[in-house]
């Protein structure tokens, strides 16, 4: 069974920076390109960013173009997101989600499974 | 970007009903079109692939129809655990957008 398992939340002061991590279990990581989620409070979903299987491609939404960082240690089974210049506007449930294949960019592809989630909260 | 629109935003219906939901792409995404479910306070879920291809173990009330820019989601003979919101994604391009949501209450 596959498991993701997210850490890294918690309250960060604006302009401050963060890591999450996402711990997975189940598969080889390698082959399987991963990406970031975010739900604000009350919110919808809104795609951060992606990373390629083996590391070497990453997308990220305009909204955090800059600002943050994805990478991976494929020899810990560990996705991360690196978070800086955070604003109150990024407050929300970080999520990691698996793709279909080792690509971020393959019409067709799904995200499957989702990790449980980790609450980043930007205040002063 | 590819702009996704649910309509509607909410919806009440009742134990055993049929209800469909709707999700509009901006640009025709041919059948690249998934759908998830996310119960209160947990993770997304995904439900359907591809515009029609239910995932395994996801019950067959679940359906998905369409191609090119208009999909629906329908569910025929609500059950308790279906009351959920309901997000469509286009897997067309980068980046992977969502709609809004469309928010199952019980009526």
């Amino acid at each position: 069974e596959v498991q993701l398992l997210e850490s890294g939340g918690g309250l960060v002061q604006p302009g401050g920076s963060l890591r999450l991590s996402c711990a997975a279990s189940g598969i080889t990581f390698s082959n399987y390109g991963m990406n970031w989620v975010r739900q604000a409070p009350g919110k919808g979903l809104e795609w951060v960013g992606s990373i390629s299987g083996s590391g070497s491609t990453t997308n990220y939404a305009d909204s955090v173009k800059g600002r943050f960082t994805i990478s991976r240690d494929n020899s810990k089974n560990t996705l991360y997101l690196v978070m800086s210049g955070l604003r109150a506007e990024d407050t929300a449930v970080y999520y990691c989600a698996k793709e279909t294949d080792q690509y971020t960019t393959r019409p067709g592809n799904w995200f499957d499974p989702w990790g449980q989630g980790t609450l980043v909260t930007v205040s002063s | 970007d590819i702009q996704m629109t649910q309509s509607p935003s909410s919806l009440s219906a009742s134990v055993g009903d049929r209800v469909t939901i709707t999700c509009r792409a901006s640009q025709s995404i041919n059948n690249y079109l998934n759908w998830y479910q996310q119960r209160p306070g947990k993770a997304p879920k995904l439900l359907i692939d591809a515009a029609t291809t239910l995932q395994s173990g996801v019950p067959s009330r679940f359906s998905g129809s369409g191609s090119g820019t208009e999909f629906t989601l329908t569910i025929s003979g609500l059950q308790p655990e279906d009351f959920a919101t309901y997000y469509c994604q286009q897997s067309y391009t980068v980046p992977r957008t969502f709609g809004q949501g469309t928010k199952l209450q019980i009526k």
